[in-house]
């Protein structure tokens, strides 16, 4: 079965500064990845998806994220963030299991300093 | 497009009665749909998955005729919480899934709350 780590449950980050939170897979065959963003008390939102191909993915808000197999990690990177960019970050991975079904990581809490 | 609606947004029951939750997708036909219920601080737990036309399949531990899902409709599954406890506070939150695609588009939850 397929697991996923986020090994940082909080993250402070100053206005401007770049970012980088850290998700780890455990699955055999390469997964489909997920990041969303969860704003308090909100649903998520899709910040973007890797499923094949090039390994650094574009996503929306000026997020990207870039998979590497040989360390089983799909971290999500901002160069610069900004306030309203604190919220909760889920990193999701989908395996070969019949439904489509995500597993999610624990969360990461994002707090910007001004 | 794929945006996934819920209706009520904030509930508060008292403890006994049954509150339906509804989930919609709106611009897309969602051939599944999943259930998650989240606590505070922690991530999200699937409930279950629910196909148009078939019983809903129900995670380890999650009592189905506690909560009881149907999904009549391409565009609509419903999540009903029977006998209603204080323990069944929490946000629950919905996701479709369109057909032939691999990507789950969640609706904005509804936080319930039993007194």
């Amino acid at each position: 079965a397929q697991s996923v780590t986020q090994p940082d449950i909080h993250i402070t980050v100053s206005e401007g500064a770049s970012l980088e939170l850290r998700c780890n897979y455990s699955y055999g065959a390469t997964p489909y990845l997920f990041w969303y963003v969860q704003s308090p008390g909100q649903g998520l939102q899709l910040l973007l998806k890797y499923f094949s191909g090039d390994t650094l993915v574009q996503g929306i808000k000026g997020f990207e994220a870039e998979f590497k197999r040989s360390q089983s990690s799909f971290n999500l990177r901002k160069p610069s963030v900004h306030w309203s960019d604190a919220a909760e970050y889920f990193c999701a991975v989908v395996g070969d299991n019949a439904g489509n079904m995500l597993t999610f990581g624990g969360g990461t809490r994002l707090m910007v300093k001004p | 497009g794929a945006v996934v609606s819920q209706h009520p947004s904030r509930v508060i029951c008292k403890s006994g009665t049954s509150v339906k939750i509804e989930c919609r997708s709106l611009d897309f036909q969602a051939t599944t749909m999943f259930w998650y219920r989240q606590f505070p601080k922690q991530s999200l737990m699937l409930m279950a998955t629910s196909n148009e036309g078939s019983k809903a399949t129900y995670e380890q531990g999650v009592e189905k005729d506690k909560f009881l899902i149907n999904h009549a409709s391409l565009t609509l599954s419903t999540l009903t919480v029977t006998s209603a406890h204080p323990e069944d506070s929490s946000f629950y939150i919905c996701s479709s899934l369109a057909g032939g695609t691999d990507t789950q588009y969640f609706g904005p939850g509804t936080r319930l709350t039993v007194l």
